[in-house]
């Protein structure tokens, strides 16, 4: 396991399509986030889980934007109606219990036409 | 006021010198503090994390002023590879809840 994976790496998409990401964090680390990064901007929380429970949800995270860890492994975060705001980097983020460091995928960026 | 506000780039320096990069944060009970850096197009990766005590990893000295709300990151001799956006981070945890939250990040390049 070398690290956090994130597929697809691009996804180009017509606005009001759907759209899925898949997160696969490091193999021990129970803890999982998402993030959304825009352009010259930090990456801001979306939703946080430990194991299969979704502890945390942000104000971002809108009703189109849903997101599960079925089995407390991977997870993935879908989109309804994508809107061209929606466009951005979408980062995964896994880390160890004990541990505050957060270990990042390489993120999907999303277009949305 | 936002809750994690950096100094705003970019910062142009030459190689071999001394640089240093502010950040305030809004949340007095914030327990932990930390930089990351980001290359561009990439993900963000922890540089250091930042004690009250302040701790130094080679080139690279971190502080901590929890009465003003203040961290700093100060990068000595520069070097080329050093070029990248960094991200001053700060974490409040509770009850269920664990969250990082990013200032908009510094941009750093070194030039030869």
């Amino acid at each position: 396991d070398t690290g956090v994976s994130q597929n697809p790496r691009h996804k180009i998409t017509k606005r009001g399509q759907n759209v899925t990401f898949r997160c696969d964090p490091i193999s021990e680390h129970n803890r999982l986030y998402w993030y959304r990064q825009t352009l010259g901007q930090g990456p801001e929380f979306l939703t946080y889980f430990q194991n299969e429970a979704q502890l945390e949800k942000s104000r971002l995270l809108s009703d189109r934007f849903s997101a599960e860890r079925p089995k407390g492994s991977f997870s993935t975060l879908e989109i309804q109606r994508t809107e061209q705001g929606d466009s951005a980097m979408y980062l995964c983020a896994s880390r160890f219990p004990r541990d505050d460091e957060q270990f990042f995928g390489p993120g999907t960026r999303l277009t949305v036409l | 006021r936002k809750e994690v506000e950096q100094d705003p780039g970019p910062f142009n320096v030459p190689e071999g010198a001394t640089v240093a990069f502010n950040c305030t944060y809004s949340n007095s009970a914030s327990q932990s503090f930390f930089w990351y850096r980001q290359d561009c197009r990439k993900e963000p990766k922890l540089l250091m994390s930042v004690y009250s005590s302040g701790n130094e990893d080679g080139r690279f000295t971190a502080q901590l002023n929890r009465a003003s709300q203040y961290i700093s990151l100060l990068i000595r001799d520069s070097k080329l590879s050093d070029s990248a956006t960094y991200l001053c981070v700060v974490l409040h945890s509770g009850a269920g809840s664990y969250q990082l939250t990013f200032g908009k990040g510094t941009k750093l390049s070194v030039i030869p």
